[in-house]
């Protein structure tokens, strides 16, 4: 069974820096893996999505990359702003029979400004 | 539409009573996925529709609950005789096929008194 495990679970930053947030799969077998940010009380947005045969995708100061074989994803945030407080979500689509998004329990990342 | 559509947006009901869930997918998504997020935890698998496919029902966590998707399109999420353990965000996402982008509604929030 497919497990996903998001380190740390809440992470505070000063305006400006640099971060790394860690997303890490326990099957190697993925088809893909997604990054969302969640707002409070509302849904999900899609980030970033990288295909497993992929390493890394870029949108903006957001750059997301994947290492299928040791089962970690990262995405980094260049020179954050208090707009990038979220709760950031990873998930991966195992496919072989298994349709469902598998997702970690979220990272809390708070932008001091 | 524009995104993913959920409504109501809002939903409190007594112990005992049956609601509907509604979600309208993004015109053209085969794929649609179901969720819960209770207050702290992560998302939780329900079920998922694919085309005209049998659906994946295997998060389903009790016969209480049952999905419908009409003509591959709109979905209706049904829970009978709610219990308070009920009470989450229910929410909807759905995209191309499966293993590609998937978007997500604002949710439903149910509270069951």
């Amino acid at each position: 069974k497919q497990e996903v495990t998001q380190i740390p679970a809440a992470l505070s930053v000063p305006e400006g820096e640099n971060l790394v947030l860690n997303c890490s799969f326990t099957d190697s077998a993925i088809y893909n893996l997604q990054w969302f940010r969640q707002d409070p009380g509302k849904g999900l947005t899609s980030l970033l999505l990288i295909q497993s045969s992929q390493r890394e995708q870029t949108s903006g100061r957001l750059n997301a990359s994947l290492d299928k074989s040791s089962g970690r994803s990262t995405l980094y945030i260049a020179a954050s702003q208090p707009g990038d407080s979220a709760t950031y979500l990873c998930a991966v689509s195992s496919g072989a029979g298994s349709y469902q998004l598998t997702f970690g329990k979220g990272t809390k990342l708070s932008v001091i400004p | 539409g524009a995104g993913v559509s959920q409504s109501p947006s809002n939903k409190v009901t007594e112990k005992g009573k049956d609601v509907e869930l509604r979600c309208d997918p993004i015109s053209g998504h085969t794929a649609l996925y179901w969720y819960r997020q209770s207050l702290g935890q992560g998302l939780e698998f329900l079920i998922y529709f694919q085309g005209n496919s049998a659906p994946d029902k295997s998060g389903l966590p009790s016969d209480r609950f049952s999905a419908e998707r009409t003509g591959g399109s709109v979905s209706t999420l049904t829970i009978q005789r709610t219990q308070q353990e009920d009470s989450a965000v229910y929410l909807c996402a759905s995209s191309r096929q499966w293993g590609t982008e998937a978007f997500f509604g604002q949710g439903t929030r149910l509270t069951v008194v």
